[in-house]
């Protein structure tokens, strides 16, 4: 079974601009979690999909959105890029949950000029 | 929210002894502690998960250990190899509705000397 992929692998984007990641999930997952990854903050929880519906959400600006599809595969915009917004951002899928196992897909490396 | 820290935040160690790492958390009614590795541009691979009626679980070379009472989980690797070299993360989950999200620890950076 292939596992989460996520494109672009690489970003290279200038400050103002708005950016659009997308992630497809293992098969039969219906659940995606975002997650932005940075060497001074770490992990932290972006929002979770499930059946098209954002069911929960962490403490990022409304700048960053997401949107799921009926095949369950997600994307995530970032607009009005900050220099701040370089990061590695992570997709995991789960079953029907995020209280079931997530797996991670290898993440979009977001480099903002 | 929930507060997760993981000590040490590097560790090395000679090839075929023992790792641990430790972490901590606040919420008491976290119930899902998984730990995950990352190794160098990829994303994090899930080695273990324990929940919190169950004290102890291991996986061949991989062991976690929970105590709810001081709300610490630790990872326990024995024989490390060097493929083992990586950054290990803990996370912990507590399931209120609507706010089911992993809080996860600042990583360990665990290198096996050969």
């Amino acid at each position: 079974k292939a596992g989460v992929t996520q494109t672009p692998r690489y970003l290279i984007k200038t400050r103002g601009q708005q950016v659009t990641l997308s992630c497809s999930p293992i098969s039969g997952h219906r659940s995606v979690s975002w997650y932005q990854q940075t060497p001074g903050q770490g992990l932290q929880f972006l929002f979770e999909y499930f059946s098209e519906t954002q069911r929960n959400k962490g403490n990022f600006p409304g700048r960053f959105s997401g949107r799921q599809f009926s095949n369950s595969r997600s994307e995530m915009n970032v607009s009005t890029l900050e220099l701040g917004d370089s990061a590695l951002y992570l997709c995991a899928s789960s079953l029907e949950s995020s209280t079931d196992t997530q797996y991670f897909g290898p993440g979009t490396r977001l480099t903002v000029l | 929210g929930e507060n997760v820290e993981q000590h040490p935040s590097t560790l090395s160690v000679q090839e075929g002894d023992s790792a641990v790492i430790k972490c901590t958390y606040s919420d008491s009614a976290s119930n899902y502690f998984p730990w995950y590795k990352q190794e160098l541009g990829k994303g994090p691979q899930l080695i273990i998960d324990i929940r919190s009626n169950v004290g102890e679980k291991k996986d061949q070379r991989i062991a976690v250990t929970l105590n709810k009472t001081a709300k610490h989980f630790s990872l326990h690797i024995t024989e490390t190899q060097p493929e083992d070299s990586a950054v290990y993360f803990c996370a912990a989950r507590a399931d209120y509705f609507g706010n089911e999200k992993l809080t996860f620890g600042t990583g360990t950076r665990l290198t096996i000397i050969p």
